[in-house]
């Protein structure tokens, strides 16, 4: 079946600038996540919604970071005013948590993200 | 978040079976063990996943210390497509997935 759809898989974009990132998850996934990479380092954890409960923000790395998700599906990260600071790898995953005691035994599933390069 | 302690990196050659590490001394009991790796040019992607007991998939093998301070991904027979960055991460009842640096393994034909 189709899996974790993001885009654009590329985006180039002048200092200053602002950005929107978008992410289709798996039909029937209810949890969705953002993370970034930065070239030869590790995932960073961003952003995670659950449902209709209030997002998890705690990584975003500033207040020029917000994303959203629209009725439960697709998800959109906007980056405003972006700095060099900002490129990386942008990835989006999803995950069929029922419910909050089960999250831990559901496999998240990545798309293949989204490479920002801020010049 | 509890963390794991992997080797920065690993060899094999193609069609033997691979041994991947994973310490993890601080785990709780109420800690999962996930395995996902990470191919050149794409998200990561999920391997196993265990508790106690060893698990199997068609992926790989999954081996858990009787003390669960340790853990060891088995590949039977590696091929150049197993060639990745793996992840070994803790997950309790906070959702997010925490990774670290992870395993490089290249593979030699």
């Amino acid at each position: 079946g189709a899996g974790v759809s993001q885009s654009p898989s590329n985006k180039v974009t002048e200092k200053g600038k602002d950005v929107e990132l978008r992410c289709d998850p798996i039909s029937g996934h209810t949890a969705l996540y953002w993370y970034r990479q930065s070239l030869g380092q590790g995932l960073e954890f961003l952003i995670y919604f659950q449902g209709n409960s209030a997002p998890d923000k705690s990584g975003l790395p500033s207040d020029r970071f917000s994303a959203e998700r629209t009725g439960g599906s697709v998800s959109t990260l906007t980056i405003q005013r972006t700095q060099q600071e900002d490129s990386a790898v942008y990835l989006c995953a999803s995950s069929s948590t029922g419910t909050q005691a089960l999250s831990y035994n559901s496999p998240l599933h990545f798309g293949n993200g989204t490479r920002l390069t801020v010049t | 978040d509890a963390k794991t302690t992997q080797p920065n990196s690993m060899e094999s050659n193609e069609e033997e079976p691979v041994h991947l590490p994973c310490n993890h001394s601080t785990i709780s009991g109420t800690d999962y063990i996930h395995w996902y790796r990470q191919l050149p040019s794409q998200g990561p992607e999920y391997v196993i996943h265990g508790l106690t007991s060893n698990v199997n998939n068609r992926m790989a093998s999954l081996a858990i210390a009787e003390d669960r301070k340790s853990s060891t991904l088995i590949l039977h027979r590696a091929t150049l497509r197993d060639a990745a960055v793996y992840y070994c991460i803790l997950r309790d009842e906070w959702v997010k997935l925490v990774f670290g640096a992870g395993t490089i393994l290249r593979v030699k034909s």
